[in-house]
């Protein structure tokens, strides 16, 4: 079955240090994936994507993500939290028998708090 | 680019009254269109997609008699609540997706709604 894990519930991190959210997947074929946050009553935001390439991936916000084949990871990663990092993350996978839809698979998101 | 409106951010209404919920990509074409419903503290549950000129598929579980998906313009999409009881009460979010394959999904600001 297609899927996603992300292992960690919540995440700590001081402000200033550098902060991992992970995420891995289980999918068949090519995967394409993403990631989004979620801010309180908010709906998501797009922060990268991986399709194909360079595996390490810059999006939005100075976040960053590296796709890794052979443990199946695409963990998120900033050099440097804010406390305006604070919030709810998810990592997803295109379905890949979703068509043409672009239907995705949501992990169960991971709480990202950064301490001042 | 790529901003999906929703609307209404918040309603309250009495129990047994139906509910329409509005999902709008302002600035760009959606084909497909998605309904999520988000419990708190936890992940995204699709609940369909949204085809335009075409019926909605449902996930498993999910009433189409209760949960009217109508999808009349490659701009809107909307989600009516018939019958609204105490337990239909959540956070529901809509993403639309812009023409192309591997294009992300972009989220409305979700609506949420307390039935009483």
């Amino acid at each position: 079955a297609q899927s996603v894990a992300q292992p960690e519930d919540q995440v700590n991190v001081a402000e200033g240090n550098p902060l991992t959210v992970k995420c891995t997947y289980s999918v068949s074929g090519n995967p394409y994936l993403f990631w989004y946050v979620q801010y309180p009553n908010r709906g998501l935001q797009f922060l990268l994507k991986y399709i194909t390439g360079d595996n390490l991936v810059k999006g939005s916000y100075g976040f960053e993500a590296e796709f890794n084949k052979s443990q199946t990871s695409f963990h998120l990663k900033k050099p440097s939290a804010l406390v305006s990092d604070s919030a709810l993350y998810f990592c997803a996978v295109r379905d890949p028998y979703g068509g043409a839809t672009n239907k995705l698979i949501f992990g169960t998101g991971t709480l990202l708090a950064v301490q001042p | 680019g790529a901003v999906v409106s929703q609307h209404p951010s918040w309603v309250i209404c009495k129990s047994g009254t139906s509910v329409k919920i509005e999902c709008r990509s302002l600035d760009f074409q959606a084909t497909t269109m998605f309904w999520y419903r988000q419990f708190p503290k936890q992940s995204l549950m699709l609940m369909a997609t949204s085809n335009e000129g075409s019926k909605a598929t449902y996930e498993q579980g999910v009433e189409k008699d209760k949960f009217l998906i109508n999808h009349a313009s490659l701009t809107l999409s909307t989600l009516t609540v018939t019958s609204a009881h105490p337990e239909d009460s959540s956070f529901y979010i809509c993403s639309a997706t812009p023409r192309g394959t591997n294009q992300p999904q972009h989220f409305g600001d979700g609506t949420r709604l307390s039935i009483l």
